[in-house]
């Protein structure tokens, strides 16, 4: 049973560009959270999705977008690339109709904006 | 709104000792509580969960008890070995139908096992 995946595992970019970070959900799961996590810190949501829909969001501006496929991976895209949005970025996925929300989390795609 | 607050590190003890790392929280209803493990330059593994109140988690030694009247979940081992050295999570989840899918997560603390 194959958990969760991320690609790519590191990317380097440059202020201005954008970038696409793509995850493959647990077999069985419906919904992918995404988290952004800073050296040091503890993560931060950024969004969820279930049935290719945003479901909830945290505090992160419209340069974060995402998408979810009728087969439930997602992506997650970055417009204008800030340093500061340089960090590890998690997904996790879940079973919507758990009666808790238990997520299984991927490696992550560690981010450095140059 | 919700809130996790856990100890400081980092936490250094010798191998063979008692671990306790505190993690309180702050929430409204009933939340799943969670610690996640988080080993040096991989992903975050799921440790143990309670869902209820005076639920006991409990995974590879590890244990925490979901203390409602202290709004607690302190993470608890016997004996710790150089391998549980990694960041640790304390985390809460609002249980649904409410509409908070989130993890709510504390600031982690990074423990150090030596020989």
């Amino acid at each position: 049973d194959a958990g969760v995946t991320q690609s790519p595992t590191h990317l380097i970019k440059t202020r201005g560009q954008q970038v696409t970070l793509r995850c493959s959900p647990k077999s069985g799961h419906d919904t992918v959270s995404w988290y952004q996590q800073a050296l040091g810190q503890g993560p931060q949501f950024i969004f969820q999705y279930y049935e290719e829909e945003e479901r909830q969001r945290g505090n992160f501006p419209d340069r974060f977008s995402g998408h979810q496929f009728p087969n439930y991976s997602s992506e997650l895209n970055v417009n204008a690339l800030l340093l500061g949005d340089s960090a590890l970025y998690l997904c996790a996925s879940s079973l919507l109709g758990r009666g808790y929300n238990e997520q299984f989390f991927g490696p992550g795609t560690r981010l450095t904006v140059l | 709104g919700n809130s996790v607050t856990q100890m400081e590190g980092p936490v250094t003890l010798s191998e063979e000792a008692f671990l306790t790392i505190n993690c309180t929280y702050t929430a409204t209803g009933y939340p799943s509580l969670f610690w996640y493990v988080q080993y040096p330059g991989e992903g975050l593994q799921l440790l143990l969960k309670a869902t209820k109140a005076d639920d006991k988690g409990s995974n590879k030694g590890f244990e925490a008890t979901y203390r409602k009247e202290t709004t607690s979940f302190h993470l608890e081992k016997g004996s710790v070995q150089v391998s549980d050295s990694a960041v640790y999570f304390c985390a809460l989840s609002g249980a649904r139908p409410r509409s908070n899918y989130q993890l709510i997560w504390g600031a982690g603390t990074k423990l150090i096992i030596k020989p």
